[in-house]
């Protein structure tokens, strides 16, 4: 079945580690993003990317990284992780047909204590 | 640089019929989408205005008028599962047109 996925669905972890969100799509879209919100809040993009090889940064700063080296795999680093990054990060993705509709994760919820 | 202005909170019975603005300010306006949000989910995709005019899906339907940077999005017979924040969502020249900027969300409470 053609889905989106995000591991962990928590993570609780302490400030100072590396964490790496993972997010995998079996749809075969070229495009796929990473949001962060804060509950009850909008979305913020922090990085998207076209297809393979390409990654751009979003309106939200952020300390973040990603990497897209598989159609399917659009993973997001943390090298040092502080409380000020406690949230819930969104994967999504889109076809090449529509920038509009966008597929979601189920989400990350992230604490750094 | 592009805003979005919604209600954060709307209130209605079951039933009844409710209306959510947005209003945007965007430069090279490319189209209009709204999103559902249950609490604790993810986003999910309900309809997109790229052309003035009403889009009606089931029922829920969006409107836009681009002449005056607007658009709503209706749900008719509400039902209790329609308890969820909705966004709107624009794309415009930001980023070339790949990507959407979300406004802060509409909570819709559906009563008894």
């Amino acid at each position: 079945e053609a889905d989106i996925y995000q591991t962990p669905r928590y993570l609780v972890i302490g400030t100072g580690k590396k964490i790496t969100l993972e997010c995998s799509q079996t749809m075969g879209h070229d495009k796929m993003y990473w949001y962060q919100q804060d509950p009850g809040m909008e979305l913020h993009l922090i990085h998207y990317s076209y297809g393979v090889n390409s990654t751009e940064k979003g309106d939200l700063s952020s300390e973040s990284t990603v990497s897209r080296i598989r159609t399917e795999h659009f993973p997001l680093t943390l090298e040092s992780a502080r409380p000020s990054h406690t949230s819930q990060y969104l994967c999504a993705s889109s076809g090449s047909e529509s920038y509009n509709e966008q597929f979601f994760g189920p989400g990350t919820r992230l604490t750094v204590l | 640089g592009q805003s979005l202005e919604q209600p954060s909170e709307v209130t209605a019975v079951e039933g009844a019929i409710v209306q959510i603005n947005c209003t945007y300010q965007t430069s090279g306006f490319y189209g209009l989408s709204w999103y559902q949000q249950h609490d604790g989910g993810a986003p999910t995709f309900l309809s997109y205005n790229a052309l003035d005019g009403l889009e009606e899906t089931g029922r829920f339907s969006s409107f836009l008028s681009r002449s005056d940077s607007y658009g709503y999005l209706l749900l008719q017979e509400l039902q209790m599962k329609d308890s969820a924040s909705y966004f709107c969502a624009v794309r415009d020249r930001n980023s070339g047109y790949s990507t959407l900027t979300f406004g802060k969300g509409t909570m819709l409470l559906v009563s008894p």
